[in-house]
């Protein structure tokens, strides 16, 4: 079955840096990939969904990557500011046909310092 | 304003009772989904409806049982079966196309007395 790895560890960086999370997965090409954003308490929130046929995608200060070869998707913040901090999912598309249904990583969380 | 509503904030049960966790959307999506999280886990998913009246078993939909009578509404109840319901609940939703992401509600924490 599908698996799929993110950094456990918290990923603490200096603001105006810029900070690179990874996903990993093990078996089958996904279609597409998705990051969300999520804060303490409260439900996951869409950031960017990158197909396989494509290598990168931006949205303003986020840009995700996708090797389909290494089996891993990169999700880079530029100019991170505290407000950034949360933490964040990367989920793959099933495998099933046109159920929506996704798998997630167990997040990792990103804390920028002033 | 558009959106995906779960209540309530936080619900205690008691030791072999039966609670239900209420999710609604106003987006007129087809496809509803409900997930558990535990600290430091991904996502995991319980029970998710494409269609009204049809509902489909997730990766752990022991001690959980769901109906789907209505376009807008996918109740979820943690049945005295499940032994350790502690957990955040999450309830999602999506439109038709392949790629559309989900959205999430705020997320109910469901604590055992």
């Amino acid at each position: 079955s599908q698996k799929i790895e993110q950094n456990s560890e918290a990923l603490n960086i200096q603001e105006g840096k810029t900070a690179t999370l990874t996903c990993n997965y093990t078996n089958y090409s996904p279609a597409y990939l998705q990051w969300y954003r999520q804060d303490p308490g409260r439900g996951p929130v869409f950031l960017l969904l990158i197909r396989e046929n494509e290598k990168e995608k931006r949205k303003e200060r986020l840009k995700v990557t996708f090797d389909t070869t290494l089996k891993q998707s990169l999700f880079h913040i530029t100019a991170s500011q505290p407000a950034d901090s949360a933490t964040y999912l990367c989920a793959l598309d099933h495998g099933s046909s046109n159920t929506g249904k996704l798998i997630f990583g167990q997040g990792t969380t990103l804390q920028v310092k002033p | 304003d558009g959106g995906i509503t779960q209540s309530p904030k936080y619900l205690f049960r008691k030791e072999g009772q039966n609670v239900t966790l209420s999710c609604e959307q106003n987006l007129n999506h087809d496809a509803m989904y409900w997930y558990r999280q535990d600290p430091g886990q991904g996502l995991r998913l319980i029970y998710y409806s494409q269609i009204v009246n049809d509902f489909q078993k997730g990766d752990i939909a022991e001690g959980y049982s769901v109906s789907r009578e209505k376009k807008e509404s996918f109740p979820l109840t943690v049945t005295s079966a499940q032994k350790n319901p502690t957990a955040f609940y999450l309830c999602a939703s999506k439109g038709q196309a392949f790629e559309e992401t989900q959205y999430f509600g705020p997320g109910t924490r469901l604590l055992v007395l």
